[in-house]
């Protein structure tokens, strides 16, 4: 079956420092979503990336979906103790409607 | 507009029991996915509903179930509970043909 996979997979990083999570697909997505799960919450979307090669900023944050649209990468430049988390990269799968598969996550640690 | 509620938010049941969740998705969204997180297998789907109709479903033993009702409210059902059934059970609704998923804060169940 469909297969996304994330690195890494914890990730340590002293404040102010940059982060990358990325996300690789084992089939051709059309779109892919992102999201982030803070401590003791529940995932809550993010964004969308729809376009091969598409790269969209939020703020501190950097998406980019690859141009085989197999995969992706979320960057954060100076990372705060508010990005703590883990995030999740998802695409829809092969199974068809609305069926997603989620990565298997990075969860981010911003020491102070 | 109020966003995914689940109920109840936390369980502790004995093992060779059974349970019903519940999920009331946001207004206008009319599929509802289902979700077990756990610390070691990440986020897995369960099954999503459309309509009244499972249209995917997820690599499950038969003891859970779940439904749709004509209101887009969905149940999801575990039978003959074990201590494995333990986890964080996610709803999440979508608008038909979208593939954004967004997130209830999740069901606590602990099997004893």
């Amino acid at each position: 079956g469909q297969q996304v996979m994330q690195i890494p997979q914890y990730q340590h990083v002293q404040e102010g420092e940059d982060f990358t999570t990325y996300c690789n697909s084992s089939t051709t997505l059309s779109n892919i979503q992102w999201y982030k799960q803070r401590p003791g919450g529940h995932p809550v979307f993010l964004i969308q990336l729809v376009k091969s090669g598409e790269v969209k900023k939020q703020k501190r944050l950097t998406f980019q979906f690859g141009e085989a649209k197999k995969n992706s990468s979320l960057h954060i430049t100076a990372t705060q103790t508010t990005d703590v988390g883990t995030y999740f990269c998802a695409g829809p799968d092969s199974g068809g409607y609305q069926k997603v598969t989620f990565g298997t996550g990075t969860k981010l640690q911003v020491i102070p | 507009k109020a966003g995914v509620t689940q109920t109840p938010r936390y369980l502790i049941k004995t093992r060779g029991q059974q349970v019903t969740l519940s999920c009331s998705p946001i207004s206008g969204h009319r599929s509802v996915s289902w979700y077990q997180q756990t610390p070691g297998q990440g986020l897995q789907f369960l099954f999503e509903y459309f309509s009244e109709t499972q249209r995917n479903k997820g690599n499950f033993p038969g003891r859970f179930s779940g439904r749709q009702f004509s209101n887009s409210r969905s149940e999801m059902n575990v039978s003959t509970l074990e201590l494995g059934d333990s986890a964080l059970y996610l709803c999440a609704s979508s608008l038909k043909g979208e593939y954004e998923q967004y997130f209830g804060p999740g069901t606590r169940l602990t099997v004893t």
